[in-house]
């Protein structure tokens, strides 16, 4: 069985840094494209970030682009996204998901919370 | 970044109707459409890829139609679980984007 499970979210100041993680275990990590997704309160899905199998192609969204950084560690079947200068804005809960288009699977979800 | 708008925003119908769920690409994405179903506190499900194939386990009372610009999601006999709100999301090109959702209630 196919599991995702984040952790690492919680309550940060803005300007502040926080850092991800996703379990990942019923599947072969290594030979899928990962993804984060995030939904802020209330509001629709937003892809954040991908990353290819062996970690050497990433892609961000506009809005984080410089701030966020998604990696990956096939050896622990783990999926990351350090967060940096975080705001007010990056509130919401972030999924993680495997591939990038028709996602089939995605872990429960981590909430992230920008504010002062 | 190719934007996605699905209409209506909200949607009420009653338990045995047959509801359709338009979605709009700013441009043609040919079939690169997927369909989620979310409810709330959980994680999206995957209904529908390549604009009109099932996902594995979905009813069959769920289908899709489309391509180029216009898509549809049409539910055929609302059952009580599928009160929900429902994404589209385009993945032909980079950044791949979502609609900006319907919600679907109990009339």
């Amino acid at each position: 069985e196919v599991q995702l499970v984040e952790s690492g979210g919680g309550l940060v100041q803005p300007g502040g840094s926080l850092r991800l993680s996703c379990a990942a275990s019923g599947f072969t990590f290594s030979s899928y494209w990962m993804s984060w997704v995030r939904q802020a309160p209330g509001k629709g899905l937003e892809w954040v970030a991908n990353i290819k199998q062996d970690g050497s192609e990433k892609y961000y969204v506009d809005s984080v682009k410089g701030r966020f950084t998604i990696s990956r560690d096939n050896a622990k079947n783990s999926l990351y996204l350090q967060m940096n200068s975080l705001r007010a804005e990056d509130t919401a809960v972030y999924y993680c998901a495997r591939d990038v288009n028709r996602i089939a699977y995605w872990g429960q979800g981590t909430l992230v919370t920008v504010s002062s | 970044a190719i934007r996605m708008t699905q209409s209506p925003s909200s949607l009420s119908a009653s338990t045995g109707d047959r509801v359709t769920i338009t979605c709009r690409a700013s441009q043609g994405i040919s079939t690169y459409l997927a369909w989620y179903q979310q409810k709330p506190g959980k994680a999206p499900k995957l209904l529908i890829y390549s604009a009109s194939t099932l996902q594995s386990g979905v009813p069959s009372r769920f289908s899709g139609s489309g391509s180029g610009t216009d898509f549809t999601l049409t539910i055929s006999c609302l059952q009580s679980e599928d009160f929900a709100t429902y994404y589209c999301q385009q993945y032909y090109s980079d950044p791949p984007t979502f609609g900006q959702g319907t919600r679907l209630e109990i009339k």
